[in-house]
């Protein structure tokens, strides 16, 4: 299986400040199609996960474009430009690729400073 | 709308069978990948298996050997077995709509999640 390592676990921000969350794959997610296999959810209190990217650095639907996913292969890193309140929760990188098992990253608790 | 609602037991006793459906409104065809994920107290996320193509079934190796999943379009329902539970199945379970295609497998539309205790 996929191993996927997220860093940091904890990020303490502050209002209007930027995010920046890692996501390390024990495996290449790059496809010959040129598409790397990776997402990005964001769980808030409470709720169930929400996707937020798809492809590494697609936004899915009705996502802020203050949130934006970059790398690829084995390194991929989301960011947040300015953080929000709306943005507290934790954050999960999964690998997508086109079969199973798909494996998710330890998450990574975005908190107000 | 697409929604999706899990039920079943939230206590279970060890050893027992833990059974969970999920019902969808707002559109269930055979071109979803219908999933279940669960999340351990204080942990992460684990994706448990899917549903597609009106029978086909794919399990996490980990879980492989226990769970199954089946689906009855005519009730807009999917459903998921977990044999001889321990009290490392306690969780929230989740059900969720997935997509797989070229824009690889996602999951945009989840329940809300039903937590579920293991306990004699």
């Amino acid at each position: 299986d996929i191993v996927m390592t997220q860093s940091p676990l904890s990020l303490p921000v502050s209002l209007g400040e930027p995010a920046s969350i890692s996501c390390r794959c024990s495996q290449s997610l790059l496809y010959s199609n040129g598409y790397n296999y990776l997402d990005w959810y964001l769980q808030r209190p409470g709720q169930p996960p929400q996707l937020l990217i798809y492809l590494g650095s697609k936004r899915a639907p009705g996502v802020p474009d203050r949130f934006s996913g970059s790398g690829s292969g084995t390194d991929f890193t989301l960011k947040i430009s300015r953080v929000e309140a709306e943005d507290v929760g934790v954050y999960y990188c999964m690998q997508a690729q086109q079969t199973p098992p798909y494996t998710f990253g330890q998450g990574t608790k975005l908190e107000i400073k | 709308q697409v929604r999706l609602q899990e039920s079943g037991p939230r206590l279970v006793k060890p050893s027992e069978t833990l059974s969970l459906t999920c019902t969808v409104s707002g559109g269930f065809s055979e071109i979803y990948y219908w999933t279940w994920v669960r999340q351990s107290p204080g942990k992460g996320l684990e994706w448990v298996g899917y549903t597609y193509y009106s029978g086909n079934t794919d399990y996490n190796p980990s879980l492989k050997s226990r769970v199954t999943i089946t689906e009855d379009a005519s009730k807009h329902q999917f459903s998921m077995n977990l044999d001889s539970v321990t009290a490392a199945d306690t969780a929230v379970y989740y059900c969720a709509r997935g997509n797989l295609g070229l824009d690889g497998y996602n999951l945009i539309y989840w329940g809300q999640g039903i937590p579920v205790i293991v306990s004699s």
